[in-house]
Formats: C-alpha cells, sequence, structure tokens
C-alpha cells in the first residue's frame, strides 16, 4: 500500500494523558499536514511540514500539542496532558509541492482519539 | 478568519438528477480544491482550481471560480447512489498558507 498511513486508527485515553500518533506520508511527498476534524466539521489545519521543517502552525496548536518530522519523513503528533475538548479525529495529509501554494493533498484514514 | 463556506449544508436528489455545492470564501486566494469525504474515512481530494482558472471538468465534474465574487461551485453530473458523502471546498491564501476547509455539503443520492 503506498498511501498516507496512520497509527493507531483508535485511542482511547483518560484525561491528562499523553498520547502520541503517527503518520507515514507517501514516500515521495515532501509536504506533511495535521488536521483535527469534529463531527459534522471540516478539517481544521493544525501544522505543516515542508521536508523536516515545520513552516506553520495554526493559533488552534496549543503548548499541549507538539509535532515532529525529524527525518522529512514520518511525522508524529503528540498531545500532552489531554482534555475531553481534545476528542476528535487527527488527519495526516502528504503532497508533493513545488514553491508556494497547495496541491494536491492525500489523506491517511486518521487516527480517533477518545478522551475519557 | 473562515475561508470556505459550503452551501447548501445538506443535500438531497434523486438518481440521475445533478447535483450543485457552493463554496464562498473572504480573502485572496492562491487556489481552490474540492474534496469528498465518505462517512468515517478521510478525504480524497477531486479537483483543484487556480485563481487564474474559470472552470474545470473531471468526469462527470465539473468546477467554476468566479473570483470577483469569491465564490466557486461544485456540479456533479448524473449522480449515482455512490456519490453520498460530503463534500467539502479548501483554499489557501495568496501565499501558500492558512490552508482552511469549510464545514461541507453533506450530499445523499437516493436510489
Amino acid at each position: 500500500d503506498t498511501g498516507v498511513s496512520q497509527n493507531p486508527r483508535h485511542k482511547i485515553t483518560k484525561r491528562g494523558q499523553n498520547v502520541t500518533f503517527r503518520c507515514d506520508p507517501i514516500s515521495e511527498h515532501n509536504r506533511l499536514y495535521w488536521y483535527r476534524q469534529t463531527l459534522g466539521q471540516g478539517p481544521e489545519f493544525l501544522t505543516y511540514f515542508q521536508n523536516e521543517a515545520q513552516l506553520e502552525k495554526s493559533r488552534l496548536l496549543s503548548d499541549r500539542f507538539s509535532a515532529e518530522r525529524p527525518k522529512g519523513s514520518f511525522s508524529t503528533l503528540e498531545i500532552q496532558r489531554t482534555e475531553q475538548g481534545d476528542s476528535a479525529m487527527y488527519l495526516c495529509a502528504s503532497s508533493w509541492t513545488l514553491g508556494t501554494g497547495n496541491s494536491e493533498q492525500f489523506f491517511g484514514p486518521g487516527t480517533r482519539l477518545t478522551v475519557l | 478568519s473562515q475561508q470556505g463556506e459550503e452551501d447548501p449544508q445538506a443535500l438531497s436528489i434523486q438518481e440521475g438528477e445533478n447535483a450543485t455545492m457552493n463554496c464562498s470564501y473572504k480573502t485572496s486566494i492562491n487556489n481552490l480544491q474540492w474534496y469528498r469525504q465518505n462517512s468515517g474515512r478521510g478525504l480524497v481530494h477531486l479537483i483543484l482550481i487556480r485563481s487564474n482558472e474559470r472552470e474545470k471538468h473531471s468526469g462527470r465534474l465539473r468546477v467554476t471560480l468566479d473570483t470577483s465574487k469569491k465564490s466557486s461551485s461544485l456540479l456533479i453530473t448524473a449522480s449515482r447512489a455512490a456519490d453520498t458523502a460530503s463534500y467539502f471546498c479548501a483554499t489557501d491564501n495568496n501565499y501558500g498558507q492558512n490552508f482552511v476547509f469549510g464545514p461541507g455539503t453533506r450530499l445523499s443520492v437516493l436510489p
């Protein structure tokens, strides 16, 4: 399978715990994006990387959220001290993009987080 | 500020009919994209239209862009039950940043 993969697919945690999600993009893609989606809403942009550099972070990304893409390949999104409001689907996408602007993004299946 | 806003929020049609969804946005864009999401699944890219383009076609899909009105429309012709999904428009600004999705149009195609 050469698509975007995300692990785990589901995560249930207790409030206050830390969680980490992993995204493996399409191998030749230079950009990797993280989004959060709640029921009935569109994805909300969180952050994106161009290779290993994190180029933009949304104001939605509080200091409890951190993302890395250390070698410009896979990425991790960590949420510290989870809150019930963090319950959502976390989507990862990747693209091959040159210059400014965005091109077609390929999405993974998402990680559904439930904070009890 | 919210960029894309789809209209209507929900649309129900019979198989074989055409479905039209609209997207409005607030600031100048670099390009506009449409995505489809089946229930509980990831998003699938449908079409990208650049700010200097006015219309694009892909199979049964036709997208128009009117930058003077800051709006776009997605037309699905001869709809099928498999077209049942949520459809989102997404925009970025002139610097390719601030990639924003609207809340989506939920399309139901009845057999």
